[in-house]
C-alpha cells in the first residue's frame, strides 16, 4: 500500500513528557499538511510544507509544536511539554500540487491523549 | 476568517433512500472544495473534489454540487446502503496567494443507514 502512514496509531503520556509523531506521505507528493481534530469537531490546519519549506503555520501552532520535513520526505511534529487539551487526532495528509488538483490524502491518523 | 457549516449534524435514513447533504462557506473566495469520509476512529478518505470552476463531480452513486457565488455545496448520496454511514466532512481551500493553504473544515454529517 502506498497511501500516507502514521507512527505511531496512539500514544498515551503523562502532562509534561515530549511526544514526537512522524508520517510518511505519498512517495511522489510534494505538499504535506498537518491537522489537529478533537472529538465531534472537523479537523483543525495546522502547518504545511511545499518540499522541504515550512510555508505556513496557524495560530493553533504554539511554542510548544514544531514541525520539520528533512529533505522533502517524511515529516515529524513534536509537541513539547505536553499539556491535557492536547488531546486529540492529529492527521497527515499529502498532495501533489498541479493547479486546482491538489487532492488532499490522509493518513489514518494518532490519537494522543495526554494525562 | 472561513467558515464552514454542514447541515444536519446527524441523519439516520432506512436503507435505500436517496440523499442529500448540505455545505455551506462565507467566502466564496475558495479554490476548490472536497468532500471527505470518515469512519469512527479513523482517518479521512477523499469523495469528490470539486474546482472552483466545475459546478459538479460525479463518482459512483455520490454527486456533489457547487454554487460558488452563494457559498454552497451539496452531497447527493443515491440508494443510500449501511456502508455508507459515517462522518461526512466537507473542506474549502482558500483563494490565496500562491495557492497553498490548509482546508477549513465543517464538523461533518454523522450519517446512519438503517439495515
Amino acid at each position: 500500500d502506498t497511501g500516507v502512514s502514521q507512527d505511531p496509531r496512539h500514544k498515551i503520556t503523562k502532562r509534561g513528557q515530549n511526544v514526537t509523531f512522524r508520517c510518511d506521505p505519498i512517495s511522489e507528493h510534494n505538499r504535506l499538511y498537518w491537522y489537529r481534530q478533537t472529538l465531534g469537531q472537523g479537523p483543525e490546519f495546522l502547518t504545511y510544507f511545499q518540499n522541504e519549506a515550512q510555508l505556513e503555520k496557524s495560530r493553533l501552532l504554539s511554542d510548544r509544536f514544531s514541525a520539520e520535513r528533512p529533505k522533502g520526505s517524511f515529516s515529524t511534529l513534536e509537541i513539547q511539554r505536553t499539556e491535557q487539551g492536547d488531546s486529540a487526532m492529529y492527521l497527515c495528509a499529502s498532495s501533489l500540487a498541479w493547479r486546482e488538483l491538489d487532492t488532499q490524502y490522509f493518513g489514518p491518523g494518532t490519537r494522543l491523549t495526554v494525562l | 476568517k472561513q467558515e464552514v457549516t454542514q447541515i444536519p449534524a446527524a441523519l439516520s435514513v432506512p436503507e435505500g433512500e436517496n440523499l442529500v447533504l448540505n455545505c455551506s462557506f462565507t467566502d466564496s473566495a475558495i479554490y476548490n472544495l472536497q468532500w471527505f469520509r470518515q469512519d469512527p476512529g479513523k482517518g479521512l478518505t477523499s469523495l469528490l473534489l470539486i474546482q472552483s470552476s466545475q459546478r459538479e463531480q460525479t463518482s459512483g452513486r455520490l454527486n456533489a454540487s457547487l454554487d460558488k457565488s452563494s457559498g454552497r455545496s451539496t452531497l447527493y448520496i443515491a440508494a443510500s446502503q449501511p456502508g455508507d454511514s459515517a462522518t461526512y466532512l466537507c473542506a474549502v481551500r482558500p483563494q490565496v496567494r500562491g495557492g497553498a493553504d490548509g482546508l477549513t473544515f465543517g464538523k461533518g454529517t454523522h450519517l446512519i443507514i438503517q439495515p
